[in-house]
Parts: structure tokens; sequence; C-alpha cells
């Protein structure tokens, strides 16, 4: 079992939609979460990330950790054509570093 | 602003060829990283660097080597390309402190024919 799941899928969504992004991770050894978004032919750029449980919220973004189920998500309200991009989730271990998982590829159809 | 550069874009070389590839770093950083990225795999870790000449294996370092001589710039090597080295190579830094955010470059594309 990969140690951060992601449903690759591509997900379609109307502008407008509320976007649920989710991951799951197998480790309870972490110390924070991140969301990094990739759009095409681009390195991955820091969009949020949370220390604890609960909800953090940047605009139209909303982080959510469920320690107790091992469940990350990431809310999007009022999707944008702009927004569509591959979301990568990471979670820090021990030792500091980034485990990354396979990411979320979005479209937001105009 | 913060800028992560990578040498090339796009990059395609012959099997058994030794490649380099470039990172540079304008934000002082301590720490570099070198990941690669491919469909379905997310990014795996290849080696980092918490310091000038200092190098640590990722989760893949086969077939790859690092050089880091000085603190702004950190070179990823294939001694000998081979084609399941054909993969999207992702350079990073962040600054030495805990919990500190990780800066991408734009990825370089690598395709070993």
């Amino acid at each position: 079992q990969k140690e951060v799941e992601q449903d690759p899928g591509p997900l379609s969504v109307p502008e407008g939609a509320i976007v649920s992004l989710n991951c799951t991770y197998s480790n309870s050894a972490f110390q924070y979460f991140m969301w990094y978004r990739q759009y095409s032919r681009k390195g991955p750029e820091l969009l949020m990330y949370t220390y604890s449980s609960g909800n953090k919220e940047d605009g139209r973004f909303t982080a959510q950790v469920d320690k107790s189920s091992k469940y990350i998500s990431l809310f999007i309200r009022d999707s944008q054509p702009s927004d569509s991009a591959t979301y990568l989730c990471a979670r820090s271990n021990a030792g500091n570093m980034l485990t990354f998982g396979g990411g979320t590829r979005l479209m937001v159809k105009p | 602003d913060v800028k992560v550069t990578q040498s090339s874009r796009y990059l395609v070389k012959r099997t058994g060829e030794k490649v380099f590839l470039e990172c540079v770093q304008d934000m002082d950083h301590e720490n570099m990283f070198w990941y690669r990225q491919d469909p379905g795999l997310g990014l795996r870790l290849i080696y980092f660097s918490y310091d000038v000449k200092m190098k640590e294996k990722g989760d893949i370092p086969e077939g790859y080597s690092v050089s880091r001589e000085k603190k702004e710039r950190f070179s990823l090597i294939l001694e000998s390309a081979s084609t399941n080295q054909t993969s999207m190579y992702l350079c990073a830094s962040r600054s030495g402190g805990t919990n500190e955010k990780l800066f991408f470059g734009s990825g370089t594309q690598l395709s070993v024919l």
C-alpha cells in the first residue's frame, strides 16, 4: 500500500461547481499536510498546508484533515476553468521529508 | 520572487549517454531535492542535499548521482542513460527549518531513446 493515495481522475466538473479532492494516508507519524497545484508543463506550486485536524480556509479553497480516518480533503468553491490542473497532496514524515500522492487531474469546463 | 530554475525544459538523449540536469535557486536555501514524476507513480525522491557537498539518497537513487559544489546549484547526473529513465525531472528547494515549504522548478522532460 502506498503511503499517500489519490484517485488519479480525471475529474470533470462544470464551472461554478464545488470540487472535492481527497487523499488517504497510511502512516500516522506525520507533522503536516500540503496541497500542491500543478499546471500542465509546469512544476508544482504550494496551494495550502495544515498542521492539524480540522479545516483551514483560504479564499475559495478549504483544506480538511481527519486524523482519525487518515483522510485529507481539498474543497474548491465556485470552481473556475483556471483551476484546471493536477492537485497533489503530500504529508511530511518523521524525517521532515514529504511523501506525495500520485495527483488528481481536475478539469473545470466553462 | 522565489525562483528555482532548471536549465533545460526538454532534453532528448541516447541510451548510454551521460546526462547532466542543472538546477539553480536564488533563495539562499540550504536544502535542495531532485524528484522524478511519472504518470500513476507521482513524485519520487531521487536525491537530496542539506548543504554544500552533502548528499543523501532518496527512495530511487539507482542509476543517478548528484553534485552540489555551490549552495545555489544542485546537479543530477545520469551516468549512463537508459530508456527507463525517460521521465519528468523536478528540482526543488527549501530553507533548512522544520516544516518549510518546497519550491519547485518547471521541470525537465527527458526522453532517452
